[in-house]
């Protein structure tokens, strides 16, 4: 079992919809967690961290839930420029490796 | 500000040379990574370095891989006697100490022929 693992879809949607995705991690002692942006070719850019609270940055919203070691991203009112490949990543501080998930593939069609 | 700059951007071998890929992290960051994307893969962790620690190797492939950085700045991995699968892009990243994000350089694609 992949120590990060993501659905790697693709995901197809219209321009204007709701998607979210999820991403779940086996070690617990994990404590930093990110969703980067990776598009065709280029590297990754980090899109936002992840807080216990959960946080949103005005359509993305990120949530973590350690209990269950899982963490969701949703994108509201989807842009054709969210098209991209969405990275779950994993971190433990004390150690500073970081862990990238596969990847989740977003199209956003007309 | 400048990012993360790497070197070259694009680099064809033959297999059983060695080559030599250049990252400069941004100015200031004690923590740099490299990690390896083979196509339609996700990234995987080769080696990082923090500070005057010593370096985590833990995700190097083989004996064939090294990394050094100088001066607590500028990292070269060097891979001996490339094989056709070390194929790939090499991605470096560096972040303002282990718990800062990570910024990423535009990465090396490597082609082993």
């Amino acid at each position: 079992r992949k120590e990060v693992e993501q659905d790697p879809g693709p995901f197809n949607v219209p321009e204007g919809a709701t998607v979210a995705f999820n991403c779940t991690y086996s070690n617990s002692a994990s404590q930093s967690f990110f969703w980067y942006r990776q598009d065709c070719r280029k590297e990754p850019k980090l899109l936002m961290s992840v807080y216990s609270s959960g946080n949103e940055d005005g359509r993305f919203t990120a949530q973590l839930n350690r209990a269950s070691q899982y963490i969701s991203l949703l994108i509201r009112d989807s842009k054709l420029s969210d098209s991209a490949t969405y990275l779950c990543v994993v971190k433990n501080t004390n150690a500073g490796k970081s862990t990238f998930g596969d990847g989740t593939t977003l199209t956003v069609k007309p | 500000g400048a990012g993360v700059s790497q070197s070259p951007s694009n680099k064809v071998t033959e297999k059983g040379k060695d080559v030599e890929l250049r990252c400069d992290p941004i100015s200031g960051h004690t923590a740099l990574y490299w990690y390896r994307q083979s196509l339609g893969q996700g990234l995987e962790f080769l080696i990082y370095f923090q500070g005057n620690s010593a370096p985590d190797k833990s995700g190097l492939p083989s004996d064939r891989f090294s990394a050094e950085r100088t001066g607590g700045s500028v990292s070269t991995l060097t891979i001996q006697r490339t094989q056709q699968e070390d194929s790939a892009v090499y991605l470096c990243a560096s972040s303002l100490g282990l718990a800062g994000d990570q910024y990423f350089g535009p990465g090396t694609r490597l082609t082993v022929t």
